[in-house]
């Protein structure tokens, strides 16, 4: 079965600074996807980036972009000039792209504070 | 513009009540899920369900139960509730695995506090 790990529960970042949040996973597929979730105090669960795995190029949204390595297995996503609005918790998640596994799989989290 | 609806938000039950929590999407998506959330744990997925009338147990099913009789629809119930199923409650929903994969859409969460 797959498994992400996000091994930072709280990471905090000046405002304007960048901030690197890290995520591995354990996989024996070779095509599959890869999600970040921000999960704000408002409870509500939102897309930040996804990743597919076939694609060698980093996927970016406008301050937001991935460093994806495959053979390592690593997708971390990195948050240029850091807004307030940034603070929140982020997943990782994992999905294959194979039928019979249709779920997403979650890392546990990383607490984001953003320091004015 | 709904996407997923979850219904209630909010619910304070007594241990040994039961509730049924309602998830509606109007995407059209086949796919269903329910998570539960907890401090620490992350995403935990309860029960999901690939398909009008099928379901299928996640990584925590037991103390609940799930339908799905139409499409648009997946229940979550608690025949009698715990204290150990105080947590907040996502559903979500997808299409299919597969080329242009957006992964889930989800609900806005139900905070359910078994006292």
């Amino acid at each position: 079965a797959q498994t992400v790990t996000q091994s930072q529960p709280e990471m905090s970042v000046q405002e304007a600074e960048t901030v690197t949040l890290s995520c591995t996973y354990d996989t024996s597929e070779s095509d599959y996807y890869l999600f970040w979730y921000k999960q704000p105090p408002s409870r509500q669960m939102i897309l930040v980036i996804r990743q597919e795995a076939y694609k060698q190029q980093n996927a970016t949204e406008n301050r937001f972009s991935v460093n994806f390595q495959k053979a390592a297995k690593s997708f971390s996503l990195k948050i240029s000039d850091s807004q307030l609005g940034d603070a929140a918790m982020y997943f990782c998640a994992y999905r294959s792209a194979y039928g019979g596994s249709e779920k997403l799989v979650f890392g546990k989290g990383t607490k984001l504070t953003v320091n004015p | 513009n709904a996407g997923v609806t979850q219904t209630p938000k909010f619910r304070v039950l007594k241990t040994g009540q039961s509730m049924t929590l309602l998830c509606a999407q109007d995407m059209n998506h086949e796919y269903m899920y329910w998570y539960r959330q907890d401090p620490g744990m992350g995403l935990r997925l309860i029960h999901y369900s690939v398909g009008e009338g099928t379901t299928a147990k996640g990584e925590v099913p037991d103390g609940y139960n799930v339908s799905r009789l139409k499409k648009q629809n997946f229940l979550l119930g608690l025949e009698s509730a715990a204290p150990s199923q105080t947590s907040v409650y996502f559903c979500a929903s997808s299409y299919s695995p597969g080329v242009g994969d957006y992964g889930y859409t989800f609900g806005s969460g139900t905070r359910l506090t078994v006292v």
